[in-house]
């Protein structure tokens, strides 16, 4: 499967862990996004990365959340002390970064539930 | 900030009949639009894109839709629905000088035989 792959798919976790997230793009893109889905919304855009650049933060990624994409291949995403309002799908997209303004490709997502 | 606007949660149309969801944006500048698909227990996929030149645009899966500028709109449509296009679409903008998406709430299309 050459598409967006990320793991795990499922996370249950204590209210207060913190939880981390893998995300593996489509091998050639150099753009890596990431998004949060709650039930009955659309994805809200959290972050985003040119390679090993973060280079834009959604006011929605509070000071818990934090995300690495060490050598521009791989993302994780860890949610620090997690609580009950991070329960959502959390989806990861990737993209070429070039012209014509190419359609980002998503993974199957993580869903998490804060218990 | 740019916004989606998809005004109908659910959509019920007979299968071989036409299926449309409407979608309304707004966005500072010219805008780059989308359409994605999602099945249950799959990720989202994608359907077609509106850039530049004709605004009617053809996708995957027999889609179509229409870009209207003076309408912000950009409606998508199929013109004969089948029974395996249920599923929940959503409609995203991004401003021609980003490349983040801003998605709408959805709108869930059943297809009934």
């Amino acid at each position: 499967d050459t598409g967006v792959s990320q793991n795990p798919r499922h996370k249950i976790t204590k209210r207060g862990q913190n939880v981390t997230f893998r995300c593996d793009p489509i091998s050639e893109h150099n753009r890596l996004y990431w998004y949060r889905q709650t039930l009955g919304q659309g994805p809200e855009f959290l972050t985003y990365f040119q390679n090993e650049a973060q280079l834009e933060k959604s006011r929605l990624l509070s000071d818990r959340f934090s995300a690495e994409r060490p050598k521009g291949s791989f993302s994780t995403l860890e949610i620090q002390r997690t609580e009950q309002g991070d329960s959502a799908m959390y989806l990861c997209a990737s993209s070429l970064a070039s012209r014509g303004h190419p359609e980002a490709f998503f993974g199957q997502g993580t869903r998490l539930t804060v218990v | 900030a740019q916004s989606v606007a998809q005004p109908e949660d659910q959509v019920n149309v007979a299968e071989g009949n036409p299926l449309t969801v409407k979608c309304t944006y707004s966005v500072s500048g010219n805008p780059y639009l989308f359409w994605y698909v999602q099945y249950p227990n799959r990720g989202l996929q994608f359907l077609l894109k509106y850039i530049t030149g004709d605004n009617l645009v053809k996708g995957s899966y027999g889609f179509e839709a229409e870009f209207n500028k003076s309408q912000t709109s950009f409606h998508l449509k199929k013109p004969s629905a089948l029974v395996s296009d249920s599923a929940l679409y959503f409609c995203a903008v991004s401003p021609s000088n980003d490349y983040k998406l801003s998605f709408g709430a959805g709108t869930t299309v059943t297809v009934r035989a």
